[in-house]
């Protein structure tokens, strides 16, 4: 069994400040973890994802995660926010593939809409 | 790039209508999905589809069907809409290979559906 809880439905950041956005997980086996954001009107996009290996994962726009087991924590960081950030953010989980083939249930978190203050 | 193309973005049914929101990915992905999204509780997985005819249920299959008949083209069948199921429906895809490329999933645009 795996689930995935983002805290803070909403948040507010002013241009240029953090941003930080938590996800927590929960997962019976070692997690694929992943990041999807979706801008208004458009469907998800990857934004990363944690497989294997290094913990600190770097994703596109600036953005990224780091893997914490010990706090089965993947938060979602970027130094200084722009305008165009503004959008939702899912945390997702997924079992490792312990089999080839097959599909793998992927858990969505609520999402966090993240909202830019100029 | 992938790309999954959902026929409408936006729709207005009647109570009691046959609904029928499709989708097409261009990239020969086995699997396909319909999800929907309301607010504060993300996306729910209603069926998706390993294969030419074949499906599986998902969380929220109630109320739904799906079909399948050539491997780029997925449809969401609503027989009976009802004003609960307005909502966003998202359509996705994603390939059967090795290791975390089968894990991530490829979004359409949406289709707001309000069922009046």
């Amino acid at each position: 069994a795996q689930s995935v809880t983002q805290l803070g439905s909403h948040v507010s950041v002013s241009e240029g400040a953090l941003v930080l956005l938590r996800c927590n997980y929960s997962s019976s086996v070692p997690p694929y973890l992943f990041w999807y954001v979706q801008y208004p009107n458009q469907g998800l996009q990857l934004l990363l994802k944690y497989t294997t290996g290094a913990t600190l994962v770097k994703g596109i726009n600036g953005f990224e995660a780091e893997f914490k087991k010990s706090e089965t924590s993947f938060h979602l960081t970027k130094p200084s926010a722009h305008m165009s950030d503004a959008a939702e953010y899912f945390c997702a989980v997924t079992p490792t593939p312990w089999n080839s083939g097959g599909y793998q249930k992927v858990t969505f978190g609520t999402g966090t809409k993240l909202q830019v203050i100029p | 790039d992938v790309k999954v193309t959902q026929s409408s973005r936006y729709l207005v049914k009647r109570t009691g209508e046959k609904v029928f929101l499709e989708c097409v990915q261009d990239m020969d992905h086995e699997n396909m999905f319909w999800y929907r999204q309301d607010p504060g509780l993300g996306l729910r997985l209603i069926y998706f589809s390993y294969d030419v005819k074949m499906k599986e249920k998902g969380d929220i299959p109630e109320g739904y069907s799906v079909s399948r008949e050539k491997k780029e083209r997925f449809s969401l069948i609503l027989e009976s809409a009802s004003t609960n199921q307005t909502s966003m429906y998202l359509c996705a895809s994603s390939p059967t290979t090795e290791g975390v490329a089968k894990n991530i999933q490829y979004f359409g645009a949406g289709t707001r559906l309000s069922v009046l």
